[in-house]
């Protein structure tokens, strides 16, 4: 049981590059997430998928697309990388959202855009 | 619009001190109280909850507090140890329908021996 993992562990682009960042979990949850980390900001969400077939917007999407391939696969693209989008980049999956549901994260992908 | 409030944004305590971590909010919806814990390198991990039902939870030396009436709730290490050192984020969500935690900035602590 591996629980939430991410590939790759480390990116480095150059501005104006693509790339998609992918997210895979075991447990069989219906919502998936994923966020981004800056220092002094915390973790901010980007985007979320409740159920399979449906995706949210969250706090911080503008640069950002999802895909919720499967109940299993989120992934997060960027279709031109920015510096801005310099960060740590998140995971994270729930049994369903709303409370009393556990997020389980991922270990997270370094992103660097240079 | 930040949602919940978290302060301080770092700690410093003394091993076998308390630390103490306060959040605030606003969407008085609210009613699930997580408090998430990051290592250095790693993912955030549930570390203790809270339901606005009850004022105190306890696991260990780690201890909610809930303030409904004032909307703030806190968390409390006890006999802090360097292994405590991390990132501690408050969240807040709501148990009913399907929308996601609001996260605190988050909180570095350390613990010096």
């Amino acid at each position: 049981n591996a629980g939430v993992t991410q590939t790759p562990k480390f990116q480095v682009l150059k501005t104006g590059q693509s790339m998609t960042l992918q997210c895979a979990q075991d447990m069989n949850h219906n919502s998936m997430y994923w966020y981004r980390q800056d220092p002094g900001m915390g973790l901010r969400l980007i985007y979320y998928s409740a159920s399979e077939g449906t995706t949210d917007k969250g706090e911080v999407p503008n640069g950002y697309n999802v895909s919720r391939l499967n109940k299993r696969e989120f992934s997060l693209r960027l279709e031109s990388a920015a510096p801005s989008q310099t960060s740590v980049y998140f995971c994270a999956s729930s049994e369903r959202g709303g409370g009393l549901n556990t997020q389980y994260f991922g270990p997270g992908t370094r992103l660097t855009v240079l | 619009q930040q949602q919940v409030k978290q302060s301080p944004q770092s700690l410093i305590v003394q091993k076998g001190g308390i630390s103490i971590i306060n959040c605030a909010y606003e969407n008085t919806a609210f009613d699930y109280f997580p408090w998430y814990q990051q290592f250095p390198g790693k993912g955030p991990a549930l570390l203790i909850a809270i339901r606005p039902d009850v004022s105190e939870k306890k696991e260990g030396r780690f201890t909610i507090s809930f303030n409904k009436s004032a909307k703030q709730f806190s968390l409390h290490i006890m006999d802090s140890q360097p292994g405590d050192s991390a990132t501690y984020f408050c969240a807040a969500s709501m148990m009913g329908g399907n929308t996601p935690l609001v996260f605190g900035k988050g909180t570095r602590l350390s613990v010096i021996a």
